[in-house]
């Protein structure tokens, strides 16, 4: 069955300090990749997604991500960290060739926390 | 763009009534919308899938009688818990997508507790 794993359940880092969460997929295919992170109190927010060419992303806030076909991963990063960039990450995919059936598998989330 | 809204924003009710949540999508017209449950710390969990006019395909071990989704226009979806008991409390999401984009827009959800 198709799945994502985000292997790391909580990460803490120093301000300032650099980034990056793990996230890895088993499909056959490539499929549509997603990142989005969840403030408290807030609604999901798409950071960036990658569905082809450039394996190289950039979103939003500071954040990219890299697609590694070899490695089915699409990690995210950012290069120095914000404390307002505590929240919850999860990593989603779309099944390529799904047809109307379009819906994400998300992977099971990582917690960030920054210190000051 | 593409903003999608939720009401209530939070819900106390007691054991055995029902509530209603509503989601709308506020600037762009939502084919599909999607139901999730998480629960604290916790993943999200899709229950339904609804698109306009249809009738929503809910997921494995979601029960339809309990959780009863309407779509009847492309701006508003409806989620009513049926007969609530303590343990349907849970964050309740909705989030919408156009045409058949993978990308969905999400609401901020719905906090239930059912005492």
């Amino acid at each position: 069955a198709q799945s994502v794993t985000q292997p790391d359940i909580h990460i803490t880092v120093s301000e300032g300090a650099s980034l990056e969460l793990r996230c890895n997929y088993s499909y056959g295919a490539t499929p549509y990749l997603f990142w989005y992170v969840q403030s408290p109190g807030q609604g999901l927010q798409l950071l960036l997604k990658y569905f082809s060419g450039d394996t190289l992303v950039q979103g939003i806030k500071g954040f990219e991500a890299e697609f590694k076909r070899s490695q089915s991963s699409f990690n995210l990063r950012k290069p120095s960290v914000h404390w307002s960039d505590a929240a919850e990450y999860f990593c989603a995919v779309g099944e390529p060739n799904a047809g109307n059936n379009r819906k994400l598998i998300w992977g099971l989330g990582t917690s960030l926390a920054v210190n000051p | 763009g593409a903003v999608v809204s939720q009401h209530p924003s939070w819900v106390i009710c007691k054991s055995g009534t029902s509530v209603k949540i509503e989601c709308r999508s506020l600037d762009f017209q939502a084919t599909t919308m999607f139901w999730y449950r998480q629960f604290p710390k916790q993943s999200l969990m899709l229950m339904a899938t609804s698109n306009e006019g249809s009738k929503a395909t809910y997921e494995q071990g979601v029960e339809k009688d309990k959780f009863l989704i309407n779509h009847a226009s492309l701006t508003l979806s409806t989620l009513t818990v049926t007969s609530a008991h303590p343990e349907d409390s849970s964050f309740y999401i909705c989030s919408a997508r156009q045409g058949v984009s993978y990308e969905q827009y999400f609401g901020p959800g719905t906090r239930l507790t059912v005492t």
